[in-house]
């Protein structure tokens, strides 16, 4: 069972911000939250992670509850390009031999022109 | 381009049938993982290899085998093969267990008829 529960679908006008949210209410002190995206079948993309301060790169932002029971990936400026599946995960840094990564069924985000 | 290669990008094979599938890392990356993606699964984590030695172990079958070479490139070999077990294969790799953000490679088609 996946860690991480997110909305199957969003829709977003083109230019606008984009504004994906996470569920993971079970996450662990030394879990890290991932975001990654998935265009049609290519192999998935790293977009951005963090422990628990809102984090930022060239790509997206990222917040996370103080709780860190959720956090919601940010696309500032949405283009037809972003659209694709986003996924949400949670994991520690440094795998040990039980520990797994689960991909969830992630977000399809439709980018509307 | 994430810099991970993965070879071949079709294979087309009967049932009962052995594969193995090439995964070369990003130039210094030291940890490499398998991942499943069928239309119904979603994406699968398989495995994982860190210098060498498997790390950690998610949903794989006990029909398929990987191992990663002194050169770290990693192979998966999968045998026996069924219908289901046709999918597409992802390779990831990340520079070490301490910065472990995954890039992923473009991944290879496996179809048994």
């Amino acid at each position: 069972d996946a860690k991480t529960t997110q909305p199957p679908s969003m829709d977003c006008a083109e230019g606008r911000a984009a504004n994906l949210p996470c569920n993971h209410s079970t996450i662990s002190g030394n879990e890290y939250v991932y975001w990654y995206r998935q265009i049609h079948s290519q192999g998935p993309q790293y977009i951005i992670h963090g422990l628990k301060n809102n984090e930022t790169n060239e790509m997206a932002s990222l917040i996370i509850t103080e709780d860190r029971k959720s956090s919601t990936l940010i696309l500032p400026h949405a283009t037809l390009r972003d659209t694709a599946v986003y996924y949400c995960i949670v994991r520690v840094a440094f795998m040990n031999r039980d520990d797994k990564i689960i991909f969830g069924k992630g977000t399809r985000l439709h980018i509307l022109p | 381009d994430s810099g991970v290669t993965q070879t071949p990008k079709h294979l087309i094979t009967a049932t009962g049938q052995r594969v193995t599938l090439r995964c070369s890392p990003r130039s210094g990356d030291l940890s490499v993982y398998w991942y499943q993606q069928s239309l119904d699964q979603g994406l699968q984590f398989l495995i994982q290899y860190y210098n060498g030695e498997e790390r950690a172990k998610g949903n794989i079958l006990e029909r398929f085998s990987a191992q990663q070479f002194p050169d770290l490139h990693s192979e998966l070999n999968l045998s026996s093969l069924e219908l289901g077990d046709s999918a597409l294969y992802f390779c990831a790799s990340s520079v070490s267990p301490y910065r472990d953000t995954q890039y992923f490679g473009p991944g290879t088609r496996l179809t048994v008829l």
